[in-house]
């Protein structure tokens, strides 16, 4: 079945820390990944997103993620965060080109503390 | 451009009440969807339109939950009657077109209290 896994619930970090939230996804041909972003009360929002082409994708707030095909990854990073980075992450994938809903992985918590 | 609205923001009834949620998609956005969120998972699709027709609803429980999307706009999303597991965040999305480069929009959701 086609699944993505995020490996950590929750990942505590002090403010200017670099931080890596993992996230893998069940193998296929074709794979469209996403990171969103969920605010307390809010929507979730569009972080970054791997179409195809060059394997790291950079996206807003300094967000960067690599492609990793062989190891079926999409693991998202940050050099520095700041404490408005505390959020929900969700990892998504899409297997079709047309139609098909996001897949989520159950979202890991990031706690940035001064 | 505004963004999803979804109404209303927060919703608690008894079980085997009835309840309605109501999605305003960005302008122009033919795609639309209804995902449930239940606390501590990520968003799981409920149903998926294309303009005023159903492309994805096996994942919608019939007996129970019934959605519209008439004129290809506006949207609503019904539960009747509720049970207590169906207490969860209902996310409204939508996509200008249903290609993958298309971005996905989410509105910020009705969170729904079953008692």
């Amino acid at each position: 079945a086609q699944s993505v896994t995020q490996l950590d619930s929750q990942v505590p970090v002090f403010e200017e820390a670099p931080v890596e939230l993992r996230c893998n996804y069940s193998s296929s041909v074709s794979v469209y990944l996403f990171w969103y972003v969920q605010y307390p009360n809010q929507g979730l929002q569009l972080l970054l997103k791997y179409l195809s082409g060059s394997t790291l994708v950079k996206g807003i707030n300094g967000f960067e993620a690599e492609f990793n095909k062989s190891q079926t990854s999409f693991h998202l990073r940050k050099p520095s965060v700041h404490i408005s980075d505390t959020a929900e992450y969700f990892c998504a994938v899409s297997y079709n080109q047309a139609g098909t809903a996001l897949i989520f992985g159950k979202g890991t918590t990031l706690s940035v503390s001064s | 451009e505004a963004g999803v609205a979804q109404s209303p923001r927060y919703k608690i009834i008894e079980k085997r009440q009835s309840v309605a949620f109501w999605c305003n998609p960005i302008s122009g956005h033919a795609t639309l969807y209804w995902y449930q969120q239940i606390l501590g998972q990520g968003p799981k699709l409920l149903i998926q339109f294309q303009n005023n027709g159903v492309v994805d609803d096996s994942q919608l429980p019939k007996d129970r939950f019934s959605a519209e999307r008439l004129k290809g706009v506006d949207s609503t999303l019904k539960i009747q009657p509720a049970k207590l597991e169906d207490s969860a965040v209902y996310l409204c999305a939508s996509r200008r077109t249903e290609k993958i480069t298309d971005t996905q929009y989410f509105g910020p959701g009705t969170r729904l209290t079953v008692l």
